[in-house]
């Protein structure tokens, strides 16, 4: 069962437009999570994070907004460019299982030129 | 410049072979975890070592065996046992504490053949 989902494996965005990545989670006891962005055949680099005490957190182009009660949180990137394209996972932390995070399976975004 | 080593890049197992995946860091990262990534899915854990002598089994730690002698290295070896272990590994560490993201490896990719 899988606690973090990002349901959608891929999205297609034109360049100079905003790109929308949605993660949900199941376990309301998770407090903490982040986004990370992982070229082919390297590592993942991690992007942004946001506590539940926050409801948006921003870094330049990237912003995460939390939705506690919906249990969703989503990624926006503006505006798109190219070297955006990239998987994206979702992870999430509860404080009580200490620091392991629980990723996504991750959305394939293209950013269109 | 500080980071986590993972080598080799790719490597290939005969059916029946132990096999050894090395990761290092120069972080001075308290905590350490390996990780799997297969097409479809999120990083699943394998073993994490918040300390040195130290190690906790992950989500899929069947036929996987870790050691932690030192601070900068956590190997894994990939077992016999292991029914499936054609996949993408990734070491990855933190300070210690659950609120700093992962620094991540380049990661290996093990095909058994």
């Amino acid at each position: 069962d899988q606690q973090v989902k990002q349901n959608s494996p891929s999205l297609s965005v034109q360049e100079g437009r905003i790109s929308i990545l949605n993660c949900d989670y199941t376990n309301s006891m998770f407090d903490y999570f982040l986004w990370y962005k992982k070229y082919p055949a390297e590592g993942p680099t991690f992007l942004i994070s946001i506590s539940s005490i926050k409801d948006k957190n921003e870094d330049g182009r990237f912003t995460v907004f939390l939705n506690k009660s919906a249990k969703h949180l989503s990624l926006h990137i503006v505006p798109s460019q190219p070297g955006d394209s990239a998987v994206y996972f979702c992870a999430a932390s509860a404080q009580g299982y200490g620091q392991n995070f629980v990723f996504g399976p991750g959305t394939r975004l293209s950013v269109l030129p | 410049d500080g980071g986590i080593t993972q080598s080799p890049k790719y490597l290939f197992r005969k059916e029946g072979q132990n096999v050894t995946l090395s990761c290092e860091q120069n972080l001075n990262h308290d905590a350490m975890y390996w990780y799997r990534q297969d097409p479809g899915q999120g990083l699943r854990l394998i073993y994490y070592s918040q300390i040195v002598n130290d190690f906790q089994k992950g989500d899929i730690a069947e036929g996987y065996s870790v050691s932690r002698e030192k601070k900068e290295s956590f190997p894994l070896t990939v077992t016999s046992a292991q029914k499936n272990p054609t996949a993408f590994y990734l070491c990855a560490s933190t300070p210690g504490q659950g609120l700093y993201g992962y620094t991540f490896g380049s990661g290996t990719r093990l095909t058994v053949v």
